[in-house]
């Protein structure tokens, strides 16, 4: 079954501390995609990937880093850097050339500073 | 940049229609998506719209227009488990964009 895992599903970290959020897709896409969700708010994009050891920065990159190492994997860390870390996390993937508007997304990490 | 604006909120009885509407401001436009996410869960696809007009997807439709920025999500027959978040999203050429989100309360 193709798709996009993320791991954890929840994650408690105690302030200063870095983590990092795994996602794997065998979907064979070229495109990935790090959003950051808060409650009652839309998607944000933090980092996004076109290609191999590429990457460039979303809207909200400040305190967060990706690398993209293998076209399979786009790992997030979510520095101690980052004001407000709490927030449910979301990787996503799509068909660079493909229709457009579609992105398949993992089932999210919840991050919780404590 | 980019901007989108859609209701936070829109209530409905089972059986019946809706429409969540999306205006936007943005660069780059190539076409406008719709998501659906149940609370806590992923957002999933529900819709695409590249071109100006309507696209009907089973129960769901989704219709843009270019020259007035706006789009809407049309859902028909409302059931229980249509409750949720609906997101609109402009595609630029890299990069999806999301709105805030519409929550759609169906009651029975």
């Amino acid at each position: 079954d193709g798709g996009i895992t993320q791991s954890p599903k929840y994650l408690f970290r105690k302030e200063g501390q870095n983590v990092t959020l795994s996602c794997e897709q065998n979907l064979n896409h070229d495109a990935m995609y790090w959003y950051r969700q808060d409650p009652g708010q839309g998607l944000r994009l933090i980092y996004y990937s076109q290609i191999v050891n590429d990457f460039q920065k979303g809207d909200i990159a400040e305190g967060y880093s990706v690398s993209r190492e293998k076209k399979e994997s786009f790992p997030l860390t979510v520095t101690s850097a980052q004001k407000n870390p709490t927030a449910f996390y979301l990787c996503a993937s799509r068909e660079t050339g493909g229709r457009t508007g579609e992105l398949f997304f993992g089932e999210g990490s919840r991050l919780t500073v404590l | 940049g980019q901007s989108l604006e859609q209701p936070s909120e829109v209530t409905a009885v089972e059986g019946a229609i809706v429409q969540i509407n999306c205006t936007y401001q943005t660069s780059g436009f190539y076409g406008l998506s719709w998501y659906q996410q149940h609370d806590g869960g992923a957002p999933t696809f529900l819709s695409y719209n590249g071109l100006d007009g309507l696209e009907e997807t089973g129960r769901f439709s989704s219709f843009l227009s270019r020259s007035d920025s706006y789009g809407y999500l049309l859902l028909q027959e409302l059931q229980m488990k249509d409750s949720a978040s609906y997101f609109c999203a402009v595609s630029g050429y890299s990069t999806l964009t999301f709105g805030k989100g519409t929550m759609l309360l169906v009651s029975p």
